[in-house]
């Protein structure tokens, strides 16, 4: 099983709701990463765990919260987000200390 | 600020044909060097690495060059199909301390396979 699997794909919500995404992989891997992807722009470094610990914060706003509850999942979650967070936001995993990371195919967000 | 860019942002090329894709950098402290490749609604899926005490490397159909003295690297993909075409993405990165596991992505050149 080589998958990040993403939930939900889509998310449309509005500015006052708090909702959450959800990665989740099976290979073992003990780094995982949150990106956030504007269109036609690169993938953007949020967030890294490393062994279940918050490694990097890339100065990310508040309203994003990180959480590793376990060495399968990744959640973010999300509150009084702003119309110009809506984004593709995607997860990726790896073995500790190799780059070969594996992302999932993301959750296209809408914030209304 | 240190960052990863790209010289070409599309890039047309007729299938059978080698591509080369380019790539400039700034952070000479980083570890590896690594290509990705995003089709359209899909996630980026890696290519190819390479560690910074490395000047090349090969994969299937694909070599990957460092210059480290002009800070460049390079994605070359031999005989271009129809089922290269996406966008390509440079990052860099490493596993430093204070920087365990940043990974940062380039601007990206759009490929495009004609027959």
């Amino acid at each position: 099983d080589t998958e990040v699997t993403q939930t939900p794909k889509h998310l449309v919500m509005g500015m006052t709701n708090k909702k959450s995404l959800k990665c989740e992989q099976h290979m073992g891997h003990r780094a995982m990463y949150w990106y956030k992807q504007k269109a036609k722009k690169p993938p953007e470094l949020m967030f890294v765990y490393s062994y279940e610990k918050l490694s990097i914060n890339e100065s990310v706003p508040s309203r994003f919260s990180p959480e590793c509850p376990n060495s399968s999942l990744l959640n973010l979650h999300l509150h009084a987000l702003q119309p110009e967070d809506s984004a593709l936001y995607l997860c990726a995993s790896s073995q500790a200390r190799n780059p070969e990371a594996f992302f999932g195919q993301g959750t296209r967000l809408t914030v209304v | 600020g240190e960052s990863v860019g790209l010289h070409l942002p599309t890039l047309s090329v007729q299938e059978g044909d080698n591509s080369i894709i380019n790539c400039a950098y700034s952070n000479s402290a980083s570890d590896y060097f690594i290509w990705y490749k995003q089709e359209s609604g899909k996630g980026p899926q890696f290519i190819i690495d390479i560690r910074s005490n490395m000047d090349k490397r090969q994969g299937q159909r694909v070599t990957v060059l460092l210059n480290k003295t002009v800070k460049h690297l390079s994605l070359q993909i031999a005989a271009t199909q129809p089922g290269d075409s996406a966008v390509y993405f440079c990052a860099e990165g490493g596993y430093k301390t204070d920087s365990w596991g940043k990974f940062q992505f380039g601007a990206g050149t759009q490929v495009v396979v004609t027959p």
